[in-house]
């Protein structure tokens, strides 16, 4: 079975203050990792993705990948309120199939 | 603009009354997915198209049909729905399953009594 693992959280961090979400994968063959954020009630949103190992950065936002630790994660600098947010990891499969592999969630609360 | 639209965005159902969830894309992608979203389960897929008359089953494809008879559309169907289909269900589309996002419909919330 395949699993992409985050800590459900909450966590919680300062306004302004660096947030680190984490998440593990047990599929060596995926392919790709996808940052998507999701407000309460609404559909998910695209913060990034990434495929190579190392970092990735966009603008506050900063994805890591170690495909040898099977471990991706997202840091976002500056942390707003309007940053407070469930993030889900997904994890893509190489091959013919296209079944992503999602986390469960981390909930993520900025306090002013 | 682009977008995924499903419709309806919420139903009330009974068991056993037969259901379908349009969804409809217009970025001209080859990839359509369905999702269920279950409180402390996370998001699953149910079955996703890679093209015209391509599909294939998701995670949990139980209980569902779909149909991709044209690319914009990728309708679910529940042909005898019961209580543990109760879910938040969301429509996606891709250009790309490797580097493009999926865009997310806005979500049908699914009550079957």
């Amino acid at each position: 079975q395949k699993e992409v693992e985050q800590n459900s959280g909450p966590l919680s961090v300062p306004e302004g203050a660096i947030a680190s979400l984490n998440c593990t994968y047990s599929d060596r063959g995926s392919q790709s990792f996808f940052w998507y954020r999701q407000y309460s009630g609404k559909s998910p949103e695209l913060i990034m993705f990434i495929y190579s190992n190392g970092d990735k950065e966009d603008g506050r936002f900063t994805a890591q990948l170690n495909k040898a630790s099977q471990y991706v994660s997202l840091l976002i600098r500056d942390s707003q309120p309007s940053d407070s947010a469930t993030y889900l990891c997904a994890a893509i499969p190489s091959g013919g199939s296209y079944i992503p592999t999602f986390g469960r969630g981390t909930s993520l609360i900025v306090h002013p | 603009e682009a977008q995924v639209t499903q419709n309806p965005r919420y139903l009330i159902t009974v068991t056993g009354k037969k259901l379908t969830v349009t969804c409809s894309q217009n970025m001209n992608h080859e990839y359509m997915s369905w999702y269920r979203q279950d409180p402390g389960l996370g998001l699953r897929q149910i079955y996703y198209s890679m093209n015209v008359e391509v599909t294939d089953k998701g995670d949990v494809p139980e209980g569902y049909k779909v149909s991709r008879k044209e690319k914009r559309n990728f309708p679910l169907i529940l042909e005898s729905p019961s209580p543990n289909q109760t879910s938040l269900y969301f429509c996606a589309s891709t250009r790309d399953r490797f580097t493009d996002t999926q865009y997310f419909g806005p979500g049908t919330r699914l009550t079957v009594l």
